[in-house]
């Protein structure tokens, strides 16, 4: 099995519906993250979670909401679907100290109509 | 904003080939990252090399880093037609007031290696 597993692995939905992406690991790391990826601009960071009690906003936290239910689930929330929130999501968990390297998982498509 | 920006964006060589990607940075690190995607795929970790090295080597690949010149490079020798995928560099630096790492990824460069 995957250390890090994300579910679905590809949605297609309609503007205006609530999505969650369900990310689990088996590492038992501390720190896990959501990045999104459009191409020609990398991977940017959505939230990021120390622990169940310490979530942090990235750089494009807005029109997402995530919940730590474990150490080892963190969620993704798109409250209201927009098609320019269609992408590809990743979760990665890395160990506390932030210095180390991220693990990922294989990935969801997400696309908005 | 990036941390790491990486040159060049795509990359077209053939097998045998070395392949050389580079990824300049703007702030002092820790350390920078190499990672692989396969086309639609999760990254996966390459190498570290940590501030103070200058120099590191995994099978195939070499990574060197210069401080003084913000920059990094990734070499891959003898490249194979399985070496096709996008490569980035990640950037690793505290975070503002935490003995903590940030990472920052850059915009990465998309190999493609022809049998």
């Amino acid at each position: 099995d995957a250390d890090v597993t994300q579910t679905p692995r590809n949605r297609i939905t309609k503007t205006g519906k609530r999505i969650m992406l369900e990310c689990s690991q088996t590492k038992g790391h501390d720190r896990m993250y959501w990045y999104r990826q459009d191409p020609g601009l990398g991977l940017r960071l959505i939230y990021y979670s120390f622990d169940v009690k310490d979530i942090n906003k990235g750089e494009i936290s807005d029109g997402y909401s995530v919940s730590r239910q474990a150490q080892a689930k963190f969620s993704l929330s798109l409250e209201s679907a927009i098609p320019n929130q269609t992408a590809l999501y990743f979760c990665a968990t890395s160990d506390f100290s932030g210095f180390g390297e991220l693990f990922f998982g294989e990935g969801s498509r997400l696309t908005v109509l | 904003s990036q941390q790491g920006e990486e040159d060049p964006q795509a990359l077209s060589i053939q097998e045998g080939e070395n392949a050389t990607m580079n990824c300049s940075y703007k702030t002092s690190i820790n350390n920078l990252q190499w990672y692989r995607q396969n086309s639609g795929r999760g990254l996966v970790h390459l190498i570290l090399i940590r501030s103070n090295e200058r120099e590191k080597h995994s099978g195939r690949l070499r990574v060197t880093l210069d401080t003084s010149k913000k920059s990094s490079s990734l070499l891959i020798t003898a490249s194979r037609a399985a070496d096709t995928a996008s490569y980035f560099c990640a950037t690793v630096r505290n975070a503002g007031g935490t003995s903590y790492g940030k990472l920052t990824f850059g915009q990465g460069t998309i190999l493609t290696v022809h049998p």
